[in-house]
């Protein structure tokens, strides 16, 4: 159980262009998801904590308007990486969690390249 | 934010030996410590958890010990297999809060 997938795993996209990236929780449902952006060799940073519902929380330096995430139910998370650009490359990964002091299940990542 | 680093960025270990993984901290304010394992390509993997009313837990062949005295982290592998070779976080958290901060990695290859 606990099982988080993420759609697509990778993606590659054209500079200027907007790009999706879908975190669902398969057989839970997640009152709170988070959005990690990880570069090559490096940790995990969190980016954003979205509860159902509600808008996102970001971290100190994510633009909330380049990167638009929206929990619309208990077991979806999207995260919109608008007018994208090389330096958004990197790999996005999603968690979630079931209760408010529940562990957090990672989902397997998107790797973006940004041409 | 909280500063979660590790002592080594690399360990190679020979298969069957263990290994220790360490983690340093710097919140006091921290109550619970995660470690996971990142292959190549994926999502981190949860490994193994503790409280910080606890100095030790014990999973199937992997050992977290919590020092609390100088905001010390390890996690202990034994009998290291080819197939723990991974990059290994710790994350901490408080309770009550949302959010994990992770170190910054080791990077754990075993010999066969």
């Amino acid at each position: 159980g606990a099982v988080v997938s993420q759609h697509p795993s990778r993606v590659i996209c054209k500079s200027g262009t907007s790009v999706k990236i879908e975190c669902r929780s398969l057989d839970f449902q997640a009152t709170t998801m988070f959005w990690y952006r990880q570069f090559p060799k490096k940790s995990l940073m969190l980016m954003a904590t979205s509860n159902e519902g509600s808008k996102a929380t970001y971290e100190q330096g994510v633009e909330k308007d380049k990167f638009l995430i929206n929990h619309a139910s208990l077991t979806l998370s999207t995260l919109t990486v608008t007018s994208a650009h090389p330096e958004d490359s990197s790999f996005y990964i999603c968690s979630a969690r079931r209760t408010f002091e529940g562990e957090q299940y990672f989902g397997p990542g998107t790797r973006l390249t940004v041409t | 934010g909280e500063s979660v680093g590790l002592h080594l960025p690399t360990l190679s270990v020979q298969e069957g030996d263990n290994s220790i993984i360490n983690c340093a901290y710097s919140n006091s304010a921290s109550d619970y410590f995660i470690w996971y394992k990142q292959e190549s390509g994926k999502g981190p993997q949860f490994i193994i958890d503790i409280r910080s009313n606890m100095d030790k837990r014990q999973g199937q062949r992997v050992t977290v010990l919590l020092n609390k005295t100088v905001k010390h982290l390890s996690l202990q592998i034994a009998a290291t297999q080819p197939g723990d070779s991974a990059v290994y976080f710790c994350a901490e958290g408080q309770t009550g809060a949302n959010n994990l901060f992770f170190g910054t990695g080791t990077r754990l290859t075993v010999i066969p």
